[in-house]
This record gives structure tokens, sequence and C-alpha cells, in this order.
């Protein structure tokens, strides 16, 4: 099946530095891909859609100036966490469709999960 | 109106039972209704799917049960092992306004015993 890789799987930071997420749809293209986040025990809150080309789609209440998305290629999104404090803490997962197969399915497939701390 | 309402939040089932979980919606532009499984630590990953034209979907010992006039359907695992025990979340999308952008349902925390 479809593989969506994610990088790195688990990343410790101080407060005030800025962490990159990469997302990558190993054997497929992708033009849409979504980031999520989620909190212990809880369901999967998208964040934002990002399209290969143009500018990403922030869900309201996300602040686009401190996730900062950027799809450059078919096969590569990441989000990056500006100036990260305590509260961003979370596991962050990303998922991708098949190209227009998956905009017609609606199947999505999603990556392993980047758990982030922030001290 | 975009939301997907999931229930039980937790279910303990028995090793060899069936574990039933129920989702909701409202929205009628819903017409993909995927369910996921979860490990701890780990992201999604797609179990079955269905689609408003049919009523039921079997793979393995997964079944879908959608009812289209209800608005609801849900996940039935027979045949239950303690390697199911997992988050499940059900989900929904209208592929034809949004795409694949996908809206959960809560998740359900099930516990099978051995």
């Amino acid at each position: 099946g479809a593989v969506v890789s994610q990088h790195p799987s688990w990343v410790i930071c101080k407060s005030g530095t800025s962490v990159k997420i990469e997302c990558r749809s190993l054997d497929f293209q992708a033009t849409t891909m979504f980031w999520y986040r989620q909190f212990p025990k809880q369901s999967l809150m998208l964040m934002a859609t990002s399209n290969e080309g143009s500018k990403a789609t922030y869900e309201q209440g996300v602040e686009k100036d401190k996730f900062l998305i950027n799809h450059a290629s078919l096969t590569l999104s990441t989000l990056t966490v500006t100036s990260a404090h305590p509260e961003d803490s979370s596991f962050y997962i990303c998922s991708a469709g098949r190209g227009s197969l998956g905009r017609r399915t609606g199947e999505l497939f999603f990556g392993e999960g980047s758990r982030l701390t922030v001290l | 109106q975009q939301q997907v309402k999931q229930s039980p939040q937790s279910l303990i089932v028995q090793k060899g039972g069936i574990s039933i979980i129920n989702c909701a919606y409202e929205n009628t532009a819903f017409d993909y209704f995927p369910w996921y499984q979860q490990f701890p630590g780990k992201g999604p990953a797609l179990l079955i799917a269905i689609r408003p034209d049919v009523s039921e979907k079997k793979e393995g010992r997964f079944t879908i049960s959608f009812n289209k006039s209800a608005k609801q359907f849900s996940l039935h695992i027979m045949d239950s092992q303690p390697g199911d025990s997992a988050t499940y979340f059900c989900a929904a999308s209208a592929r034809k306004t949004s795409g694949s952008r996908l809206t959960f349902g809560e998740g359900t925390q099930l516990t099978v015993n051995p």
C-alpha cells in the first residue's frame, strides 16, 4: 500500500526555538497533504491543508505565522513550528491522498506521526 | 453540521467477543466513511471504508454497517483479539465539496482482554 513517511518521529526542543517536521509520500504524488494535531486521548484535529505550489489553507483558530507549511514538491510537505512553547507539545500527524485518485476515492494515508516536546 | 459523533468512548471486550462502535453524522454531503485504527505513538491506519450506496461491507473480521436514512454507521469486530486493542476512529468526508478532507469522530479506546 501507499506509504507516507514523517521525520523526525520525535523531537525535544527548548522553548523559543523552531522545529521542522517533514512529510513525504514515498510511492505516489500528493497534490494535497493534511496536517493534524493530536493531544493525548483525543481525536485528530485538522490544522491545515497543504497544497502543492500554493499557500496552505489553515483551519479556524490555527495561527498561520506560528505553524508554517510549505509544500514545495508533489512528494514533500513541511510543517515548521516557530518559536515553540510548551503548549505546542503534541503529536503532529500528516496525511496524503494519492493525487486525483485520492480526491476521487477520498482515501488518505497517514504518516507515523511526530512527537514534539517543548521544554 | 460537520461533526461526527462516536460512541462509546471506551469499550472492554473479552477475547472472542464482538466489538461494536457506533458513529452518527449530520452532514448529508458526506459520501465516504472510513474507519481508522491507531496504536499508541503511531499514526492512524485505514482499516475499512464504505460509501453510502451500500449498507454493509465486510473485510475479514471487520464489518461496517451503514444506515443512510438514520445517518449512522458502525464498526463490528468479530472474534475480537487482544491484538485488536487500540483506539478506533470513524471519519467522514464529502468528496465533491471538500475532496479528501476528513472529519473525525472522538475515538473509541478498545481493550480486548485475553
